[in-house]
Parts: C-alpha cells; sequence; structure tokens
C-alpha cells in the first residue's frame, strides 16, 4: 500500500493564479482531510471530507474549495492565490471518527 | 495543544539517554490523544495513542502518560537513537465532535546527539 499520496509535492504560485492539489489514498478511508501547517503553529484544519460525495468546512476554510468525486481522492483548489497561503499543506485519511489520521508527505506552496 | 509562538521548544539528548516530551493541552473534555513524530520534510506519523480512560500506554520504546487532572500528556522515549530526531506533537480530540476534529500542539524539536 502506498499509503496517503500528495502531488505535487512543491509548487511556486503568482498571487492571483489558481491550482489544485491532489491527495490519493488506497486504504479505503472513508474520512480526509486537509490541513495546513505553519511556522511554529500546529496543523489547522482546512476542510474534511466523512465521505464521498461529502465536504464540509474546518477552522480555517476561506479562500479554499474542496472536492470528493470519489472516495479514494480529496482534490484541494485555490481559485486565487494569496502570499497567506503561503504554507506546507497536508492531506490525511481516517477509517471513521474514532480512529488516528494518517498523513501524506506535503505539499509545499509558495506565493509570491 | 500547545502554541509555541514562532520557534519550536528544543531539547537536546545524549544518543542512549531517555528523553521525556511534554504537551499540556487545553480541553478537560477530550478524551483521545495522539503523539506524531514529524521528520523533516516528510509528513507527521502516528507513534502512539491514549485514551482518557487509561493513564499510562506502552509501545515498543515509547511510554505515554496522562494526567487529567493538570491536563498534562508526556511522551517518554527510551534509549533515544539519532533517528529519533524530529518535531514530535501531540493531538487532542473530544468524541462528542463526529467529524474526528483534533487539535494540533506546535511540537517540540528533539535533537539527538551522537
Amino acid at each position: 500500500n502506498a499509503g496517503v499520496t500528495q502531488t505535487p509535492k512543491f509548487r511556486v504560485l503568482k498571487t492571483g493564479q489558481s491550482m489544485t492539489l491532489l491527495c490519493a489514498q488506497d486504504m479505503n478511508h472513508e474520512y480526509m482531510y486537509w490541513y495546513r501547517q505553519d511556522p511554529g503553529m500546529g496543523l489547522r484544519l482546512i476542510h474534511y471530507s466523512v465521505g464521498e460525495g461529502t465536504t464540509a468546512k474546518g477552522e480555517v476554510p476561506d479562500g479554499y474549495n474542496v472536492s470528493r468525486l470519489k472516495k479514494q481522492n480529496f482534490l484541494l483548489g485555490l481559485e486565487s492565490a494569496a502570499p497567506s497561503q503561503t504554507s506546507v499543506y497536508f492531506c490525511a485519511s481516517s477509517w471513521d471518527s474514532t480512529t488516528e489520521q494518517y498523513f501524506g508527505p506535503g505539499t509545499r506552496l509558495t506565493v509570491t | 495543544g500547545e502554541s509555541v509562538g514562532l520557534h519550536l521548544p528544543t531539547l537536546s539528548v545524549q544518543e542512549g539517554d531517555n528523553s521525556i516530551i511534554n504537551c499540556a493541552y487545553s480541553n478537560s473534555a477530550s478524551d483521545y490523544f495522539i503523539w506524531y513524530k514529524q521528520e523533516s520534510g516528510k509528513g507527521p506519523q502516528f507513534i502512539i495513542d491514549i485514551r482518557s480512560n487509561m493513564d499510562k500506554r506502552q509501545g515498543q520504546r515509547v511510554t505515554v502518560l496522562l494526567n487529567k487532572t493538570v491536563k498534562h500528556l508526556s511522551l517518554q522515549i527510551a534509549a533515544t537513537q539519532p533517528g529519533d530526531s524530529a518535531v514530535y506533537f501531540c493531538a487532542e480530540k473530544d468524541s462528542r465532535y463526529n467529524f474526528n476534529k483534533f487539535y494540533f500542539g506546535s511540537g517540540t524539536k528533539l535533537n539527538v546527539k551522537p
């Protein structure tokens, strides 16, 4: 099993550009999450999904959109990137609401 | 979880010594806790978890202690090795939430000197 994979690993965007980050998991997990990690801060939840076709907002959803068209994939979109979105983005998945989350390797995004 | 600003606290230990990493959590209703290890440039990796009906849990070379009275969690690593060098952070959850919402601490950097 590859676990949780993320593409791309690195990306540099100019302010106003758009992009999509892809997360894939091969563990048949129902729940998937997108987090951002900023220096000196804990992981903050952007959006999450409790199953195929469902999405919900986390603590810092503004400026991001998500889609879960297939159970194994969770996409994070930035429609108009801003420098404040410079961060490392992590995707995670879990079986359900009671178990630990498995994380991907991260995507380092820089917005200039 | 703890909030420590821009600079992570650092713990430096000699190879072979035991390490103790601490975490103060904020929500007295939290009932599930996890310790994660994050190596540079990688995603967080699950180490060990504990539920609030326990005060101690042991894994391979690691022990987690939970003190609910003072809302404190610790991770003990026995015979620390260079491969243990990483950032360690705790995560807490209140199981009344049904979407698996964790609060993550910012972490402690462990440096193991050979």
